[in-house]
C-alpha cells in the first residue's frame, strides 16, 4: 500500500517564476492538505481540498493556489515566487470521515528560490 | 489565530523518561495532537487526545492535558536512541473540527548515551 507520494522531491526556481508541486494521497484517502515548513519551523497550514473543492485555507496569499482531481490527487501552485517561499512543502492526506487529525504526510518537495 | 508554543530542545539520557511540553491559546480545540518527524522524513502521527480527557496512555507514550492552563505534555518512558526526532504539538487550525492543523515549532529530542 503506497503512502503519500510527492513530486518533485527537490527543485530550484528563481524569483518571479511559477512552480507546481504534485501529491498522490494514500490509497483510500479523499482529503488532501498542504503545508509549508520553513527551516527550523513547524509546518504551516496552506489549504485543504475535499471533493475537488478548497474546504479550508490558512493565512497564505492568493499566489498560492491548488487543485484536486477526481482521483483525489492534488497540485499546489505558487506564482510570482519570492525568496521567502523557499521551504519544504508537505502534502498530507486523510479520510474525510476518518479519525480526527490522522494525517498521513509525504516526505515533501523541497523548493529553493534564488 | 491559534498559537502553539514549545521549547526547542530537550536532552535526556537513554533509559530516562522524556517530557515534552506545549502550550496553546485556543480553548475550543477539540483534539490535540503529537506528531514526530525524523530526519529527512515526513511527519508521523504519534497520538492524540480528546479535549474532555485528562490523560491518555499508549504503550510508552503518556499524554497529559490541562485544559485550564492550556498545557499539553507528552511523556516518553524508557527513552531509546530511536526516539531521537523532532516532536510537534498540533491543534486544529480553526479551533474545532478536524481540518487544518496549527503546529508548534517542534522540540528536538536529543538522546545521550
Amino acid at each position: 500500500d503506497a503512502g503519500v507520494t510527492q513530486s518533485p522531491t527537490h527543485l530550484i526556481k528563481t524569483r518571479g517564476q511559477q512552480v507546481t508541486l504534485r501529491c498522490s494521497p494514500k490509497s483510500g484517502h479523499d482529503t488532501v492538505s498542504w503545508y509549508q515548513q520553513a527551516l527550523g519551523q513547524g509546518p504551516q497550514f496552506i489549504f485543504q481540498y475535499y471533493e475537488e473543492e478548497e474546504r479550508q485555507r490558512g493565512n497564505f496569499p492568493d499566489r498560492f493556489s491548488g487543485h484536486q482531481f477526481p482521483n483525489y490527487s492534488s497540485e499546489l501552485n505558487v506564482n510570482a515566487l519570492l525568496l521567502g517561499d523557499s521551504a519544504l512543502y508537505l502534502c498530507a492526506s486523510s479520510r474525510g470521515q476518518g479519525a480526527p487529525g490522522e494525517l498521513f504526510f509525504g516526505e515533501g518537495s523541497r523548493l529553493t528560490v534564488l | 489565530g491559534e498559537d502553539v508554543e514549545q521549547s526547542l530542545f530537550l536532552s535526556v539520557r537513554e533509559g530516562d523518561s522524556s517530557v515534552i511540553n506545549c502550550t496553546y491559546t485556543d480553548s475550543s480545540s477539540t483534539y490535540l495532537y503529537w506528531y514526530k518527524q525524523e530526519p529527512g522524513a515526513g511527519l508521523q502521527l504519534l497520538t492524540y487526545i480528546f479535549s474532555n480527557m485528562d490523560m491518555k496512555q499508549d504503550q510508552r507514550l503518556t499524554v497529559l492535558l490541562n485544559k485550564k492552563d492550556k498545557h499539553l505534555s507528552l511523556r516518553i518512558a524508557d527513552t531509546q536512541t530511536g526516539d531521537s526526532a523532532i516532536y510537534f504539538c498540533a491543534v486544529p487550525y480553526s479551533g474545532g473540527g478536524a481540518d487544518g492543523l496549527t503546529f508548534g515549532k517542534g522540540t528536538h529530542l536529543i538522546i545521550q548515551p
